[in-house]
């Protein structure tokens, strides 16, 4: 029973293609990331939801845009794929706590994506 | 945004050694977290620290959150092979909203035969 799935674990398109990556989470938590992990192996959040609303957005290109269609699910939708956007991309969710809100964040096993 | 200054940045070392990571930031925080990951896999959350001086343990690992909580600790005891991969320290991301992590640059551990 995996409890953060995404797919598909390995994503190869060209240049200027738009794809898409899904995420799943049977953890009941309410609130679900992105973050993108580059080829150092340096982990950056790049989104995060809570209850349908878009709660932090870091310095990403609008190219990327979430898509959270219910709690237990949150895509991305990356339009005109560069070479630079080459990396691994996690999914991740938790359970929101109130104001200090859940650190305690469980990660999908990732999707690499290269773009040619 | 706050920066995890995290070392060593790899450690060689052989099965049955103890082993020690460290993690350190300027900003204070209430909340250090460390993780591990394989290679091909996603990172898994090892041990969750909330309070200032706490020292929590999972089994051989055991994680301390400094007294001056800009700080956090994580040792291994008796290594074994399969602790090889890249651990992870984490904390509460400030730029914006309340859940979001930031990461350590991450220790990749090397067990040598």
């Amino acid at each position: 029973d995996t409890a953060v799935s995404q797919t598909p674990k390995y994503l190869v398109t060209q240049m200027g293609n738009d794809k898409s990556i899904k995420c799943e989470q049977n953890l009941g938590h309410d609130t679900m990331y992105w973050y993108k992990q580059d080829s150092k192996k340096f982990l950056k959040i790049m989104f995060s939801y809570n209850n349908k609303e878009l709660i932090i957005n870091e310095t990403v290109p609008n190219r990327f845009s979430p898509k959270s269609p219910d709690k237990a699910h949150l895509n991305l939708h990356i339009n005109s794929l560069e070479l630079g956007d080459s990396a691994v991309y996690f999914c991740a969710s938790s359970r929101h706590e109130g104001t200090s809100g859940s650190r305690e964040q469980y990660f999908g096993p990732g999707t690499r994506l290269t773009v040619t | 945004g706050q920066q995890l200054n995290q070392s060593p940045q790899s450690m060689f070392i052989q099965e049955g050694e103890d082993v020690s990571m460290n993690c350190t930031s300027s900003s204070i925080f209430n909340t250090w977290l460390w993780y591990k990951q394989d290679p091909g896999e996603g990172p898994v959350l090892l041990i969750a620290l909330y309070k200032a001086g706490e020292l929590t343990s999972n089994g051989r690992l055991t994680a301390q959150f400094g007294i001056t909580r800009k700080d956090s600790f994580l040792n291994i005891s008796a290594s074994i092979p399969s602790d090889v991969g890249i651990y992870f320290c984490a904390a509460p991301y400030s730029g914006g909203g309340a859940d979001g992590l930031t990461f350590g640059k991450g220790t990749h551990l090397i067990i040598q035969p």
